[in-house]
């Protein structure tokens, strides 16, 4: 089965400063993808950026951008010129590449409180 | 277009009652998935639907179910509630489920069970 491990339970910043969180995993797959979600107080989950394993290039969406390093099985989100807007919970996630029933769920890191200080 | 609606977003039940929780997904989008998340355990799957079809379960006991409907709403059912079940549900839509399709999350039911 699948783990994402997510080290860091807290993580603060400085408002415009750059913060990285981190996010390893453990599978024996090939084929798969991975995810950052960020949940803010109103509780709904929204996709921060994916990364497909297949690809080598990282990630990137406008401020946020990951360090996908397949061989290590990490994949950390870096957030750049942080806002007080990016305050809430990122969780790490992993989908399965395979065809069949694993493909159809998420496996998640228990998640790291990012807190943005003025 | 309305995002993905979950009814009700608080709840408080007693236990060894039941409840069932409801999902509206984005129009068009035929899968739904759901998840429990509390502290302790963190985000963990429960089930996943296709054209009323379960594709994937999780680890949890046979008091978790779920179903879908043919307009592709689903509701999750627990019945004979316990102190543990007390937990954010949320529920998850995306077009054919897979790879290729983003979950797009509603904002949860809060279940607290007494």
């Amino acid at each position: 089965a699948q783990t994402v491990t997510q080290s860091q339970p807290e993580m603060s910043v400085q408002e415009a400063e750059t913060v990285t969180l981190s996010c390893t995993y453990d599978t024996s797959e090939s084929d798969y993808y991975l995810f950052w979600y960020k949940q803010p107080p109103s509780r709904q989950m929204i996709l921060v950026i994916r990364q497909e394993a297949y690809k080598q290039q990282n990630a990137t969406e406008n401020r946020f951008s990951v360090n996908f390093q397949k061989a290590a099985k990490s994949f950390s989100l870096k957030i750049s010129d942080s806002q007080l807007g990016d305050a809430a919970m990122y969780f790490c996630a992993y989908r399965s590449g395979s065809s069949g029933g694993s493909n159809y769920k998420l496996t998640f890191g228990k998640g790291t409180l990012l807190t943005v200080n003025p | 277009k309305a995002g993905v609606t979950q009814t009700p977003r608080y709840l408080i039940k007693t236990r060894g009652q039941q409840v069932t929780l409801s999902c509206s997904p984005i129009s068009g989008h035929r899968s739904v998935s759901w998840y429990q998340q509390t502290p302790g355990q963190g985000l963990q799957f429960l089930f996943e639907y296709f054209s009323e079809t379960q594709r994937n379960k999780g680890n949890f006991p046979g008091r978790f179910s779920g179903r879908q409907f043919s307009n592709s709403r689903s509701e999750m059912n627990v019945s004979t509630l316990e102190l543990g079940d007390s937990a954010l549900y949320l529920c998850a839509s995306s077009q054919l489920g897979g790879n290729n399709s983003p979950l797009h999350f509603g904002n949860g039911t809060r279940l607290t069970v007494t």
